[in-house]
């Protein structure tokens, strides 16, 4: 069965340190993948996609960018962390039906 | 850009009391789903519809898709404590590339004993 996992599961993080998120899904080959955010209470922003290794398209201009080394890893990093960038951030990967989400990282920037 | 509105932001129930969240696209979808988040958890997949005028149930919880492709709503008969959370509409628009999700505001359900 395809599984996804996300890591680390909290982080806190100062201001202008760097970041790197990564997730990981089993089970499957070759899968869409996808990074959101979640504002506190907010719903959720679509910030990068990927089909493929090696191929990232960009939903809004960030401080963030996003990697596909691997067919079943996503990375997402920033070289330096803003305030803005707290949140919850969620890995997902697409399949026939729907959609199924990492447990995600909650980012604080202090 | 594709935007999809949700509403209410927010609704208390008494516990047995029925629950519906609408939900509406500025563009017509080709599917949406929807998904429930638990307080501290990540968004679970619920179902998908797919055809105009779909309509799907799963328990207590009836989903409608609109015959123009572009609302949908989630009712929920007999609110329990379990039914806490945020409930999610996605819609699906296709790119050529590849399907992107587009997620509503939310609705935040809180049941009162």
């Amino acid at each position: 069965s395809q599984t996804i996992h996300q890591w680390p599961a909290t982080l806190v993080q100062p201001v202008g340190s760097p970041l790197s998120l990564e997730c990981t899904v089993e089970g499957t080959s070759n899968p869409n993948l996808y990074w959101y955010r979640q504002a506190a209470g907010r719903g959720l922003q679509l910030l990068f996609y990927s089909v493929g290794i090696g191929q990232i398209s960009s939903e809004v201009p960030q401080n963030l960018s996003a990697s596909r080394p691997q067919d079943r890893q996503f990375i997402l990093s920033s070289k330096k962390l803003l305030l803005s960038d707290s949140g919850f951030y969620l890995c997902a990967w697409s399949w026939e039906s729907g959609y199924t989400f990492g447990s995600g990282t909650r980012l604080t920037v202090v | 850009g594709q935007q999809v509105m949700q509403i209410p932001q927010y609704q208390h129930v008494q516990e047995g009391e029925d629950f519906t969240t609408y939900c509406n696209s500025s563009t017509t979808l080709s599917n949406i789903q929807w998904y429930k988040q638990r307080p501290g958890g990540h968004p679970v997949f619920l179902i998908q519809l797919v055809k105009s005028g779909e309509v799907k149930k799963q328990k207590r919880l009836t989903f409608q898709f609109g015959e123009a492709k572009k609302n949908s709503s989630l009712h929920i008969t007999a609110t329990q404590t379990t039914d806490v959370g945020t409930y999610f509409c996605a819609g699906l628009f296709n790119t050529g590339t590849a399907s992107k999700l587009t997620f509503g505001t939310g609705t935040r359900l809180q049941v009162m004993l």
